[in-house]
């Protein structure tokens, strides 16, 4: 089955300056990837997500790369802001096959 | 509030007992999974369903484990004869039936085993 690995475990970042998270998978069918923000007792909630036949995709101070053929993709956050301090999960699922199989997650502190 | 929705929040129960957890889904949504989360790890998924059909089932899903969805809106999943590893975060999520749409999150029920 699919396998996500997800990199830095934990990251600081001085707020205002850009922060990367990154995730290998495993599966080369894999066709649909999401990024979700947990905050503390909270709901994950997808704050971007791209498919395989896109290579970027942009909203505001979030970006999402993906190369297909490394079997990796990235998420950046430029401008970080005190609020964007949470637990970021990448995931990763296949067409016809929808679950989600989430990396182990990077908890971002912005440093004001 | 249109999004998904769980109930109850939290649940504390002894070791042994049975617990029922509920599902509400975006009305829209014919999709509908759960998850199990520890602490400090990602969501692992259960099992789902479209519609009233279950699909697939983890093999995290022991037989302990039953999940329904009788008339294709919410869905319960409940746990028999718990025990102290069933002690985690339940999450139900909800999506639209075409491939790659956006699973959307409720806000989970956590379940403590004492």
């Amino acid at each position: 089955g699919e396998n996500v690995e997800q990199h830095p475990s934990t990251l600081s970042v001085q707020e205002g300056d850009s922060a990367v998270i990154k995730c290998t998978y495993s599966d080369s069918a894999s066709n649909y990837f999401p990024w979700y923000k947990q905050e503390l007792g909270k709901r994950p909630q997808l704050i971007i997500d791209i498919r395989s036949n896109v290579g970027e995709k942009k909203d505001q101070r979030i970006a999402v790369t993906l190369n297909k053929t490394a079997k990796h993709f990235s998420l950046h956050i430029t401008e970080t802001q005190p609020e964007d301090s949470a637990v970021y999960f990448c995931a990763a699922s296949t067409k016809g096959n929808e679950k989600l199989t989430f990396g182990t997650g990077t908890r971002l502190t912005i440093i004001p | 509030d249109t999004g998904v929705s769980q109930d109850p929040r939290h649940k504390i129960t002894k070791r042994g007992q049975n617990v029922t957890f509920r599902c509400d889904p975006i009305s829209e949504h014919n999709r509908l999974y759960w998850y199990r989360q520890t602490l400090g790890q990602g969501p692992e998924f259960l099992t789902y369903f479209q519609n009233e059909a279950q699909l697939e089932k983890s093999r995290l899903l022991s037989d302990r484990f039953s999940a329904e969805r009788p008339k294709g809106s919410f869905s319960t999943l409940e746990i028999q004869r718990t025990e102290q590893g069933d002690s985690a975060m339940y999450l139900c999520a909800s999506s639209l039936g075409q491939p790659g749409q956006p699973q959307h999150f409720g806000d989970g029920t956590r379940l403590s085993i004492l």
